[in-house]
């Protein structure tokens, strides 16, 4: 079936790492996604990974897929308090064209 | 680039009645699909259209429905309201249809929906 959860909250630290989790339970993910959801606004697209890659950096976010254990991670680094907003992950199929499954999402606190 | 811009941004309707929203996508986008987020939760992928058809529906009544027109805006129709239509609607727009490569969505702000 197609399910997709993360944790609801996070707290950290200013300048401290922030790690992401996302389990889901479909083994024909193609791609998994990273979106960002500020108040009031739309979502926006962080990142995203193939499912037959295990890493994908890009700045400040580091991806890691353990697709053994259907585990997605995102890491940002020398997290600063704009990075503050809820993270989304996501997974599409190749065989389901535009459809995209989110998990519920993960709130992110970046306290100075 | 435009963005994809999404009208009204909030309003309220009572039990029954119907709704209608609106998106204009992304400059070059030829795709929309619409999803629907509820309080608290993540969006919910309700049907993509592709030149003026829907390809794709997700598990939602018959009573969502949706129209895409030739300059790429779309509407999405929500006959009798129900209190747990109340979501957030967003509309997203990639540059096609394929159904393989990563579906890089550009998403509207959304229109929030209060049904009373």
């Amino acid at each position: 079936g197609e399910d997709v959860e993360q944790s609801l909250f996070l707290s950290v630290r200013e300048g401290d790492s922030s790690v992401i989790n996302c389990t889901y339970t479909d083994s024909s993910s193609t791609y998994l996604y990273w979106y960002k959801q500020e108040p009031g606004a739309g979502l926006q697209l962080l990142t995203y990974i193939f499912s037959n890659m295990d890493m994908k950096q890009d700045q400040r976010l580091t991806v890691l897929l353990n697709k053994k254990d259907k585990h997605l991670s995102l890491r940002i680094a020398d997290t600063q308090t704009g990075d503050s907003a809820i993270y989304f992950c996501a997974e599409s199929m190749d065989n389901q064209g535009g459809k995209l499954i989110f998990g519920q999402g993960t709130e992110l606190s970046v306290k100075p | 680039e435009t963005g994809v811009t999404q009208s009204p941004t909030h309003l309220i309707k009572t039990r029954g009645q119907q709704v209608t929203l609106r998106c204009s996508s992304q400059s070059g986008h030829n795709t929309v699909s619409w999803y629907q987020q509820a309080l608290g939760q993540g969006p919910q992928f309700i049907f993509q259209y592709y030149r003026e058809e829907e390809n794709g529906r997700g598990n939602f009544p018959p009573r969502f429905s949706g129209l895409q027109f030739p300059n790429y805006s779309s509407e999405l129709n929500v006959n009798a309201l129900e209190l747990d239509d109340s979501a957030l609607y967003l509309c997203a727009s990639r540059r096609t249809a394929s159904k393989s490569g990563a579906n890089v969505l550009t998403f509207g702000a959304g229109s929030r929906l209060t049904v009373l």
